[in-house]
């Protein structure tokens, strides 16, 4: 267990819906990063936030939002959603900014159908 | 901002022999450099890693070399066993501002019986 927790584990949802993802990193981590794995893909990075500011964006679509909240959990919301969104969705949560190891958490893993 | 990039993307090897992963960054920067081992369906989970400040560092059969003059890093596994089968990522991040934990885009190593 790597102390980062996804929910939900599994999501199915129709083209066109709205869905949310929550993450909550481990303990005291202040960075929480967001990937997309598609099927034998790479980690696609989405986004990234450290201690409740957005820190770097990747090629994340305007159909996609995050943000991270005082607790330091994070949400990212996925909307307008189509077949080509369906993969796998990382969180990850460092203690710092950079420098230390990041942990995964087990993935969300979203089907649009 | 930062780009890595990694070879080859698929390496097949007998089972006990060397598997070599090679990973190369853009940015000076980056003085953190981790590698992390997904198997299929699974979270990645950092296997090694090394810092700017060190040359080499091994577990057991795991090593991993640092040249910074280059910008290039390098996996190496001895005696490879079944289990070492799997998609191998490295990345390269850095505790300045800016993105963090940029990852190449994969290296599947099957280890054949």
């Amino acid at each position: 267990d790597s102390g980062v927790t996804q929910t939900p584990k599994h999501l199915i949802t129709a083209t066109g819906q709205r869905v949310t993802l929550r993450c909550s990193p481990r303990s005291g981590d202040l960075s929480v990063y967001w990937y997309q794995q598609s099927l034998d893909q790479g980690l696609q990075f989405l986004i990234q936030y450290y201690n409740g500011e957005e820190r770097a964006k990747g090629n994340i679509l305007e159909r996609f939002s995050a943000q991270q909240f005082p607790d330091l959990h994070s949400e990212l919301n996925l909307s307008s959603l189509e077949l080509g969104d369906s993969a796998l969705y990382f969180c990850a949560s460092s203690a710092h900014r950079g420098e230390t190891e990041a942990f995964f958490g087990q993935g969300t893993r979203l089907t649009v159908v | 901002g930062e780009n890595v990039e990694q070879h080859p993307s698929t390496l097949s090897v007998q089972e006990g022999d060397s598997a070599v992963i090679k990973c190369t960054y853009s940015d000076s920067a980056s003085n953190y450099f981790p590698w992390y081992k997904q198997e299929l369906g699974k979270r990645p989970q950092l296997i090694i890693d090394i810092r700017s400040n060190v040359g080499e560092k091994k577990d057991q059969r795991i090593a991993v070399t640092l040249n910074k003059t280059a910008k290039h890093f390098s996996l190496h596994i001895t005696e490879t066993q079944p289990e070492d089968s799997a998609v191998y990522f490295c990345a390269a991040s850095t505790d300045n501002y800016g993105q963090n934990f940029v990852f190449g885009p994969g290296t599947r190593l099957s280890v054949l019986p």
